[in-house]
């Protein structure tokens, strides 16, 4: 199905640890995005890619690093998992500026 | 700072009843989004309006968009349980590269 696959969908972590989460989509679309979703918080931007090639930071993008590796797919780093980044993690993507977003499942992330 | 505020936070609704939630925008923005998230899922689109006086709807669901008054309302008609979820509105950021998202308002129906 077309659509945004988001990869793990459950991650258990000990403080300290590393990983990537990884956000693939199919419908050739040029921006995509990071988001955390926290209880009572909405969602918050972490970090965006407008086009193949640039990443740019969000409103949250303190411990997380990006790399848009191609036009499809768009990965988030921890490098050092921390308690407070305990959230549920979503990839979005886009056509361009004008339009509304197609979200991923989500990755929910524990930090112990 | 750009401020996307939607109020209630929570609503508890009566199966039968109408109700409305707002979301009031800081920034000029021209269109506005409203999304739906069920429990433990992603968000889905609910809808897009694209200029001021814009009216979507959907079932028992309407949106409006007052770009002036910087202000969208969701309104709910004869609610049933099946509505019961978290409804996002989200406008763009000032350079127009993201969604600004309010915190959400979550709806719970009984009967």
């Amino acid at each position: 199905n077309a659509g945004v696959t988001q990869t793990p969908k459950f991650q258990v972590l000990k403080t300290g640890q590393s990983m990537t989460l990884q956000c693939a989509q199919d419908m050739n679309h040029n921006s995509m995005y990071w988001y955390r979703q926290d209880p009572g918080m909405g969602l918050r931007l972490i970090y965006y890619s407008a086009s193949e090639g640039t990443t740019d930071k969000g409103e949250v993008p303190n411990g997380y690093n990006v790399s848009r590796l191609n036009k499809r797919e768009f990965s988030l780093r921890l490098e050092s998992a921390a308690p407070s980044q305990t959230s549920v993690y979503f990839c979005a993507s886009r056509e361009g500026n004008l339009y509304g977003y197609t979200f991923g499942s989500g990755t929910r992330l524990t930090v112990v | 700072e750009l401020k996307v505020e939607q109020n209630p936070l929570f609503l508890s609704m009566q199966e039968g009843k109408n109700y409305t939630i707002y979301c009031n925008y800081s920034t000029t923005s021209d269109r506005l989004y409203w999304y739906r998230q069920d429990p433990g899922k992603s968000l889905e689109s609910l809808f897009v309006l694209l200029s001021n006086g814009a009216v979507k709807q959907e079932g028992r669901l309407m949106a409006s968009l007052d770009t002036k008054a910087r202000l969208s309302t969701l309104h709910i008609t004869a609610a049933v349980h099946d509505l019961s979820a978290t409804y996002f509105c989200a406008v763009h950021d000032q350079a127009g590269t993201a969604l600004i998202f309010g915190k959400g308002t979550t709806l719970s129906v009984s009967s």
